[in-house]
């Protein structure tokens, strides 16, 4: 079964600050990598989704990137905002009904 | 706007009773999935539905019950045999599975009192 890994589990940064945020999968025969973002008490928010035949995502100061042959996207967000703040999640689908996802990398932006 | 409406909001719940969550979708997606959140835990699967008048059992399928009588509505029951529910719940909707992602609906926190 799919397990995903998120690190870190959470990262404070100062406003303006570049960062990365990793996602780990162990079973690289997916379809696509969604990146999703929560905040405190709300559903899911998609920010980003790459299909397996692409390497890259791009939506404004967001970056995600697959590699499927290590098990690995990052989510890159530029110049970071306080409201960037909120729970960051990953998950890949293998055309199966079953999503695994991670426990999330909790962000925080230091204004 | 297409969308998954989840209501309602809050909700509380006395021992002993069955609540339903509602859930609705406009997105014409011909899947549907029920998720529990828990602090500290990643989202765990409860029941899903491929098509209409079929479901199928998550990882945490026991005191839940589910129906999919029409394509947009999957509503989730807690019954009483739940002897934990209170959680963030959430619903989800897809095309397919594991190719064009997954759309999220707002919620539901369910609270035993």
């Amino acid at each position: 079964k799919q397990e995903v890994t998120q690190i870190p589990a959470a990262l404070s940064v100062p406003e303006g600050e570049n960062l990365v945020l990793n996602c780990s999968f162990t079973d690289s025969a997916i379809y696509n990598l969604q990146w999703f973002r929560q905040d405190p008490g709300k559903g899911l928010t998609s920010l980003l989704l790459i299909q397996s035949s692409q390497r890259e995502q791009t939506s404004g100061r967001l970056n995600a990137s697959l590699d499927k042959s290590s098990g690995r996207s990052t989510l890159y967000i530029a110049a970071s905002q306080p409201g960037d703040s909120a729970t960051y999640l990953c998950t890949g689908g293998a055309g199966s009904y079953q999503l695994t996802f991670g426990k999330g990398t909790k962000l925080s932006v230091i204004p | 706007d297409g969308g998954i409406t989840q209501s309602p909001k809050y909700l509380f719940r006395k021992e002993g009773q069955n609540v339903t969550l509602s859930c609705e979708q406009n997105l014409n997606h011909d899947a549907m999935y029920w998720y529990r959140q828990d602090p500290g835990q990643g989202l765990r699967l409860i029941y899903y539905s491929q098509i209409v008048n079929d479901f199928q059992k998550g990882d945490i399928a026991e005191g839940y019950s589910v129906s999919r009588e029409k394509k947009e509505s999957f509503p989730l029951t807690v019954t009483s045999a739940q002897k934990n529910p209170t959680a963030f719940y959430l619903c989800a909707s897809s095309v397919e599975p594991g190719h064009y992602g997954y759309t999220f609906g707002s919620g539901t926190r369910l609270t035993v009192v």
